[in-house]
């Protein structure tokens, strides 16, 4: 089955404590990006990739890391989490950048 | 800075009834538009994709237009039904900053029996 399989689904941590939500899919796309979504303020692109060893920053990288070292994982890293990265964050992949977007189900993260 | 604007944020309508719903962006020069379905809980699921070329796209019981000269873009949906229910989004790709996406806040959908 076609799809974009984020891990973990939820996660409860503390300030300071690396962590790193993991991305796959299984669709051999190009294209893949982080987004979260937050009350009021809708859905926000954090990073995105276009191929292999080329990402690119959204309208709020800061605070989060990403590499795109082979073309199905695109992992988010969050090198020192605060309270203001609590969130829902989606993975999202398309065949290239123009395509549409096919979403994970979410990653729900609460930074305490 | 490209700014997408969904309205109304929520809606209610009887099972049976057409669906219109809003997107608007202020910057004329998108590459394409998306428009997505997300479910509570769960992620999007893309359900019309037009090109800045093109002016609709139909899929079913749904139809997206789009008029890139005044910043518009109309989702519509036939004969709604109780399924029909979920928070619908619409985001652009501008041309100058490909692979980029903005999204509109949502429009709300309530379709009652």
């Amino acid at each position: 089955e076609a799809q974009v399989t984020q891990n973990p689904r939820y996660l409860i941590t503390v300030t300071g404590k690396k962590l790193t939500v993991t991305c796959s899919q299984n669709m051999n796309h190009e294209y893949m990006s982080w987004y979260r979504q937050d009350p009021g303020l809708g859905l926000r692109q954090i990073y995105y990739s276009m191929n292999v060893e080329v990402t690119d920053k959204g309208d709020v990288p800061e605070g989060y890391k990403v590499s795109r070292k082979e073309k199905r994982n695109f992992p988010l890293i969050l090198e020192s989490p605060s309270p203001n990265q609590t969130s829902l964050y989606f993975c999202a992949s398309s065949l290239a950048g123009y395509q549409p977007q096919h979403f994970g189900d979410g990653t729900r993260l609460s930074i305490l | 800075k490209q700014e997408v604007t969904q309205i109304p944020a929520a809606l209610s309508v009887p099972e049976g009834e057409n669906l219109v719903l809003n997107c608007s962006f202020t910057d004329s020069a998108i590459y394409n538009l998306q428009w997505f379905r997300q479910d509570p809980g769960k992620g999007l699921t893309s359900l019309l994709l037009i090109q800045s070329s093109q002016r609709e796209q139909t899929s079913g019981r749904l139809n997206a237009s789009l008029d890139k000269s005044s910043g518009r873009s109309t989702l519509y949906i036939a004969a709604s039904q109780p399924g029909d229910s979920a928070t619908y989004l619409c985001a652009v790709m501008i041309t100058d900053s490909w692979g980029k996406l903005q999204f509109g806040a949502g429009t709300q959908v309530v379709v009652t029996p």
